[in-house]
């Protein structure tokens, strides 16, 4: 079935620097999530993101969070900068529709801030 | 907001038994409601989805309840065997929101032959 592809699948970064995580969604695909898992919790919705623009962001999604998908390439969350607490694993995920659509989720990038 | 409780956290079954799963959830606005499964390593793969307008549904060994009264969704497999040995997720989203997910906690299945 369709895939979500996300680059990398770990990294180590030292606090305070930034950070970029890829993710390649479903080509035809029109709506794009990011989503927290912090070890042994729940998933956490952070941003969605249709045609340019962020939808919805939730608290989680701080001032250092942005996103972008510039000309049909990766859709990709930055963090500048990166803190200690936003160690976990990052799922993306995408959707051709929106409400009640399949998402189709990434294998996720565990990020670790030392 | 809303709020998805999920249990139990832990679920080891032997092959051929029936694993039960169990989510409530607070707003009453919660419209589509989404089971998925994660094997290690992998991203979440959808099971089922259901609208509000469904109390029950069956497929492929799989039954979901939906209780709007209750506010309680739950998850049967039945005939549970090993390859079904995951993490499992209740999800919700509302009606007229973003079609962000609401997810529960996780249930960590093991079937042991």
């Amino acid at each position: 079935g369709p895939k979500v592809l996300q680059i990398p699948s770990h990294q180590i970064i030292d606090m305070g620097q930034m950070v970029t995580l890829n993710c390649d969604p479903v080509s035809n695909h029109l709506y794009f999530y990011w989503y927290k898992q912090i070890l042994g919790q729940q998933m956490e919705f952070l941003v969605n993101f249709y045609n340019g623009k962020v939808m919805e962001k939730s608290k989680l999604f701080k001032d250092q969070f942005s996103v972008e998908r510039p000309d049909g390439s990766y859709f990709t969350l930055k963090i500048q900068p990166t803190a200690l607490e936003d160690s976990a694993v990052y799922f993306c995920a995408s959707s051709l529709l929106g409400v009640y659509a399949e998402q189709f989720f990434g294998p996720g990038t565990r990020l670790t801030v030392l | 907001g809303e709020q998805v409780e999920q249990r139990p956290p832990h679920l080891s079954v032997r092959e051929g038994d029936s694993a039960f799963i169990i989510c409530t959830y607070t707003d009453s606005a919660t419209a589509y409601f989404y089971w998925y499964k994660q094997e290690p390593g992998a991203g979440l793969q959808l099971l089922m989805s259901v609208f509000s307008n469904v109390d029950r549904k069956e497929e492929q060994g799989l039954t979901v309840l939906l209780n709007k009264k209750d506010k309680r969704l739950s998850l049967n497999l039945t005939a549970a065997h090993p390859g079904d040995s995951a993490v499992y997720f209740c999800a919700v989203s509302v009606k007229g929101g973003s079609a962000k997910l609401i997810f529960g906690e996780g249930t960590k299945l093991t079937v042991s032959s």
